[in-house]
């Protein structure tokens, strides 16, 4: 069965430096999303893609987060420049072309697990 | 807005007894309600979901789950829990309409004890 992939699964990085999470929807998947969770709390939205847009973004998503489908396969989140608050697991996910009455849903990756210092 | 609640952080239960996780929900517009499961160091697997028709939902790994419009409600059960249910159980919501992004509770951790 297909899977959304995610790279790195943990990644270290020092306060104000910029990272990137990668991931990798299935192939036929036309909707694209980032969740994150701070350890210990509930999973929250950050954004959604759709077309080579964003279709919807939380309050989370401020100006420090950019999304981006570089080469038709890759979506990545990046952040700026990361702040101590950032550290959370963040899952990239993804879901198929919307068929009218059909809801479609959305498949998950293992997530990436962001650690600042 | 969309919210949902999760009463219970954690539920311990014994092996092969029944287990019910409670999930509330509020929302200004029609929603599609979910169940995921979250096993250690892994990502979020869809359990179930209720879309229209019956109110009564099955799931993978032998879950269920009614959704009751009047108390807006959706809870998980299984008449007899695996030690292997032991993870973190997660309810969500989505309006029917728009970009369908997931709206999540804090989660229940269910913890099955030999």
């Amino acid at each position: 069965e297909p899977e959304v992939t995610q790279t790195p699964s943990h990644q270290v990085t020092q306060m104000g430096q910029e990272v990137i999470l990668r991931c990798v929807p299935i192939s036929n998947h036309l909707y694209f999303y980032w969740y994150r969770q701070i350890l210990g709390q509930k999973v929250e939205f950050l954004v959604s893609f759709y077309n080579n847009e964003i279709s919807e973004k939380s309050e989370i998503f401020d100006d420090q987060f950019s999304v981006e489908r570089p080469d038709g396969s890759n979506f990545t989140l990046k952040i700026r420049s990361t702040k101590l608050e950032d550290s959370a697991m963040y899952f990239c996910a993804s879901s198929p072309r919307k068929v009218t009455g059909i809801y479609q849903p959305q498949h998950f990756g293992d997530g990436t697990r962001l650690s600042i210092l | 807005a969309q919210s949902v609640t999760q009463l219970d952080s954690q539920v311990p239960v014994f092996e092969e007894a029944p287990v019910e996780l409670r999930c509330n929900y509020s929302s200004s517009v029609s929603v599609y309600l979910f169940w995921y499961v979250q096993y250690p160091n892994q990502g979020l697997q869809l359990l179930l979901k209720y879309l229209s028709g019956s109110t009564l939902v099955k799931g993978i790994n032998g879950f269920e789950a009614e959704f009751n419009k009047s108390q807006t409600s959706f809870h998980l059960r299984k008449p007899s829990v695996h030690i292997s249910d032991t993870a973190e159980y997660f309810c969500a919501v989505t309006p029917r309409t728009g970009a369908n992004n997931l709206f999540f509770g804090t989660g229940t951790r269910l913890t099955v004890i030999p």
